[in-house]
């Protein structure tokens, strides 16, 4: 089966950087995704990683360590716009995605 | 039409009915997708179907069903509609479901069994 943790909750000040942690335990790897999804809306796709190491795509980053079972989202300059929930996805040996419950990010002014 | 389309965007179903849920995708991708979402549990795969013609079950199958008759088109009966099944429910695609490929989904229909 598939395990993957990420936190329920984080709230950030405009302007700061927050990081979402996500933890995976998977039958087989390939490839960590990350989705931003405002509610009521469908998913957005942010990122893709499937070797160690950092991805930089503008205000957005996404690390991954395999041997860790462990990856991070950081969202750097917080806009208002940012608030949303953020899901953790892995693709497993059967390449089927499985998706964390979610970090929903609150943004305040 | 771009992208992937759903209908209905909601619905209220009596418990006992039969629904069918529509999806479209206009990118020609091979692979299409259903998954719920359940507050607190994420998104969870339903059916999926690797190409048109095929079809293979996911992780919460039972009381679905879904054909592939073409590319474009994937669409998911319940066949019997029961109150766990009050869900939100999403369509997905990709172009290669064995690549570095990315899901693309649709909007969403709300569905509210009572």
């Amino acid at each position: 089966g598939q395990n993957i943790d990420q936190p329920t909750e984080m709230t950030a000040t405009e302007g700061a950087i927050v990081q979402i942690n996500c933890t995976y335990q998977t039958s087989g790897f390939n490839g960590l995704f990350w989705y931003q999804q405002h509610a009521g809306e469908a998913p957005t796709f942010l990122s893709y990683n499937v070797l160690d190491g950092l991805e930089e795509k503008g205000r957005f980053s996404s690390f991954l360590s395999r041997s860790k079972g462990y990856s991070y989202l950081l969202l750097k300059e917080l806009q208002m716009k940012d608030s949303a929930s953020y899901l953790c996805a892995v693709r497993g040996g059967d390449y089927k995605l499985s998706f964390g419950a979610g970090t929903t990010v609150t943004v305040r002014a | 039409i771009a992208g992937i389309t759903q209908a209905p965007t909601s619905q209220i179903l009596a418990a006992g009915r039969r629904m069918t849920l529509r999806c479209t995708q206009d990118m020609r991708h091979n692979a299409m997708y259903w998954y719920r979402q359940d507050l607190g549990l994420g998104l969870r795969l339903i059916h999926y179907s690797n190409t048109a013609g095929t079809t293979g079950k996911g992780e919460v199958p039972d009381g679905y069903s879904v054909s592939r008759a073409n590319t474009d088109d994937f669409p998911l009966t319940l066949a019997s509609a029961v109150p766990s099944q009050t869900s939100v429910y999403f369509c997905a695609s990709s172009d290669s479901p064995g690549s570095a490929d990315t899901q693309y989904f649709g909007p969403g229909t709300r569905l509210t069994v009572l």
